[in-house]
């Protein structure tokens, strides 16, 4: 059982460039989401979905597309990578609903150019 | 928007109790507080949550305020691998669907 895990672990783009971050769980949670972390900042959601086909935004999604096609992955692209976007990528899943506790991967630390 | 405040920061003698505090006036009367930590750089770990009755698990105590206005995480007998940002959060219901909101929290160092 791995939990969360989170590809790659580093990241350096030049502006512009797109890449995704995948995310991926094995514990059949249906709660998956997406947060950023900058320097000296608490956690902000950009994503997030609640099963299989359905996504939704969070508080900052702009930048930002998601898909959740299995109930095992839900990987964040970046279309057009700009320096604000330069932070910590977590993502974390959970059994149902934001009720039950959340599992957080490892992160990926992305630096923009 | 975080509905919670919290302190900074916070020290706490190693095998001293830790008691973190948490304002959370403006919650919802069916709203969950929730405690997370951050160690260094890695990612979140859940710690307790509770509605309004006080809970504890292998981890920590939650005391939460009759009035639900304010909580206190107690971690009875700090050890240094308990230095960490410490998050307290209300679950927001206000949107389509309930979400929890990260503030900055408390940063907890604990010293020999």
């Amino acid at each position: 059982n791995a939990g969360v895990t989170q590809t790659p672990k580093f990241q350096v783009l030049k502006t512009g460039q797109s890449m995704t971050l995948q995310c991926a769980q094995d514990m059949n949670h249906e709660y998956m989401s997406w947060y950023r972390q900058d320097p000296g900042m608490g956690l902000r959601l950009i994503h997030y979905s609640v099963g299989a086909g359905i996504t939704d935004q969070g508080e900052v999604p702009n930048g930002y597309n998601v898909s959740r096609s299995t109930t095992e992955d839900f990987p964040l692209r970046l279309l057009s990578a700009a320096p604000s976007q330069t932070s910590v990528y977590f993502c974390a899943s959970g059994w149902r609903g934001w009720s039950d506790t959340q599992y957080f991967g490892p992160g990926t630390r992305l630096t923009v150019l | 928007d975080a509905k919670t405040t919290q302190p900074p920061s916070m020290d706490c003698a190693e095998g001293r109790a830790a008691n973190l505090p948490c304002n959370h006036s403006t919650i919802s009367g069916n709203e969950y507080v929730y405690w997370y930590r951050q160690i260094h750089s890695q990612g979140p770990q859940y710690i307790i949550h509770g509605l309004k009755n006080n809970e504890t698990n292998e981890m920590a105590s939650l005391i939460i305020t009759e009035d639900r206005k304010s909580s206190t995480l107690i971690l009875p007998h700090a050890t240094l691998r308990d230095t960490a940002v410490y998050y307290c959060i209300a679950e927001d219901n206000t949107g389509t669907a309930s979400k929890l909101t990260f503030g900055t929290g408390t940063r907890l160092q604990v010293t020999l």
